[in-house]
């Protein structure tokens, strides 16, 4: 069965600082993973995919991500962070070509001014 | 381009009434159509998707059932509402093909059953 992992419930990030959160991930095959931001009372937006190839995968809003195999994870970064990056963030994970997109329970970035 | 809609935005409910969560998608055809809750603003629980019109697939036994009465409606109802029922309902579609496709959601509709 597939499952998303993210350890963090909060990060807290100075504005202009880089920024991380975390996730790890298990599947039975391939791994295709996702990050998708969601801000209050509105839907998840996606931001970037893993499907193949390189493991520094670009995204949208100035977001990055790296997939490293060894450690199952799917780090989401950002060089340079704004207040208006606060928001939920979801990992997510879909095995092959199945149906079922798994999400991570989320983590809460807050950008402080 | 594709868009996607979801109606009401809010909704209140009470307890034992029956419930009509409405998911249209335009500008794509044959897409998957999912059906999300989010409780208390955090993870996300699937609760039905489809592949097809009338291909309905649960993931999770409850109050809910989902159809498919046309390829881009998505429907989402419930016969006798419970409190538990409570919660920021999304509906999500992908483009139904081989390739590894994103899911794209809709704004939600947040139900309080009171």
């Amino acid at each position: 069965a597939q499952s998303v992992a993210q350890p963090e419930d909060q990060v807290n990030v100075a504005e202009g600082n880089p920024l991380t959160v975390k996730c790890t991930y298990s599947v039975s095959g391939n791994p295709y993973l996702f990050w998708y931001v969601q801000y209050p009372n509105r839907g998840l937006q996606f931001l970037l995919k893993y499907i193949t190839g390189d493991n520094l995968v670009k995204g949208s809003y100035g977001f990055e991500a790296e997939f490293n195999k060894s450690q199952t994870s799917f780090h989401l970064k950002k060089p340079s962070a704004l207040v208006s990056d606060s928001a939920l963030y979801f990992c997510a994970v879909r095995d092959g070509y199945g149906q079922n997109f798994v999400f991570g329970p989320g983590t809460r970035l807050s950008v402080l001014p | 381009s594709q868009t996607i809609h979801q109606w009401p935005a809010t909704l209140v409910q009470p307890v034992g009434s029956p419930l009509s969560l409405e998911c249209t998608v335009e500008g794509t055809s044959n897409p998957n159509l999912y059906w999300y809750r989010q409780a208390a603003g955090r993870g996300l629980q699937l609760l039905f998707y489809s592949v097809g019109i009338g291909q309905i697939s649960s993931e999770v036994p409850q109050n809910l059932s989902a159809s498919r009465p046309q390829d881009r409606q998505f429907i989402l109802s419930s016969k006798k509402l419970l409190l538990s029922d409570s919660g920021f309902y999304l509906c999500a579609w992908s483009v139904r093909d081989r390739a590894v496709r994103a899911l794209h959601f809709g704004n939600g509709t947040r139900l309080t059953v009171t």
